[in-house]
């Protein structure tokens, strides 16, 4: 346990379907991330927030949307995604996005996505 | 662009084997550097770190890592491998630019212990 946890842990959607992936920090951060995870591929990065203020959108497409609405949640809206979407999303927080103390992150478990 | 290499996508050892990583980095500036463990259905988490100071950097359950700056690289190493090791190691760089936190992540290393 990390401190950091995701819901829901699995999700299977079809490619009209409108759906939130939720994620939600217990350590007091102000930093969150969202990263996706694809077989066989690096870790992408995808939305960085800094108290709460997008800092880094990594060209991802308009179908992902991002909400932080405090320093303990993160959202990402899907809608009308692609079967090449499905991948597993995990949720990263730090204590801040610079200085030597931000650069540790913390991951949660990650939502396993699947597009049908 | 900052990227990340790791050699070896596959690795399959014996308990009690000697192991070694390798990680290599492209940024010419200060780093900082990481290796991040994914156990089987478990969330990534942090092995070991390097920011600054002795370049041989001591992590959890046994790793440990050395930096050499000369060669960009950030190996990992461990002398005698247990079953429980089986999982996916992943190295990452953080070189701060921008003023704000990016991590750039390897493809990861799978490693397989077998008793």
């Amino acid at each position: 346990e990390t401190g950091v946890t995701q819901t829901p842990r699995h999700l299977v959607m079809g490619m009209t379907n409108k759906k939130s992936l939720k994620c939600e920090q217990h350590l007091g951060h102000n930093a969150m991330y969202w990263y996706k995870q694809s077989a066989k591929k690096p870790l992408e990065l995808m939305f960085v927030y800094s108290l709460e203020e997008r800092v880094e959108n990594n060209s991802v497409p308009s179908r992902f949307s991002p909400e932080c609405p405090n320093s303990s949640h993160l959202f990402l809206h899907l809608h009308t995604l692609q079967p090449e979407d499905s991948a597993l999303y995990l949720c990263a927080s730090s204590q801040g996005s610079s200085g030597a103390n931000s650069y540790e992150q913390y991951f949660g478990p990650g939502t396993r996505l699947t597009v049908t | 662009a900052q990227s990340v290499s790791q050699h070896n996508h596959h690795v399959i050892l014996s308990e009690a084997a000697s192991l070694e990583l390798g990680c290599n980095y492209s940024y010419g500036g200060t780093v900082n550097l990481f290796w991040y463990v994914q156990y089987p259905g478990q969330h990534l988490q942090l092995l070991l770190k390097y920011f600054s100071g002795d370049p041989l950097v001591k992590g959890i359950k046994g790793f440990e890592a050395e930096f050499i700056k000369s060669k960009f690289s950030f190996n990992l190493r461990k002398p005698s491998v247990q079953w429980s090791d089986t999982a996916e190691y992943f190295c990452a760089v953080n070189s701060g630019a921008g003023g704000y936190n990016k991590l750039i992540f390897g493809a990861g290393t799978r490693l397989a212990v077998h008793p």
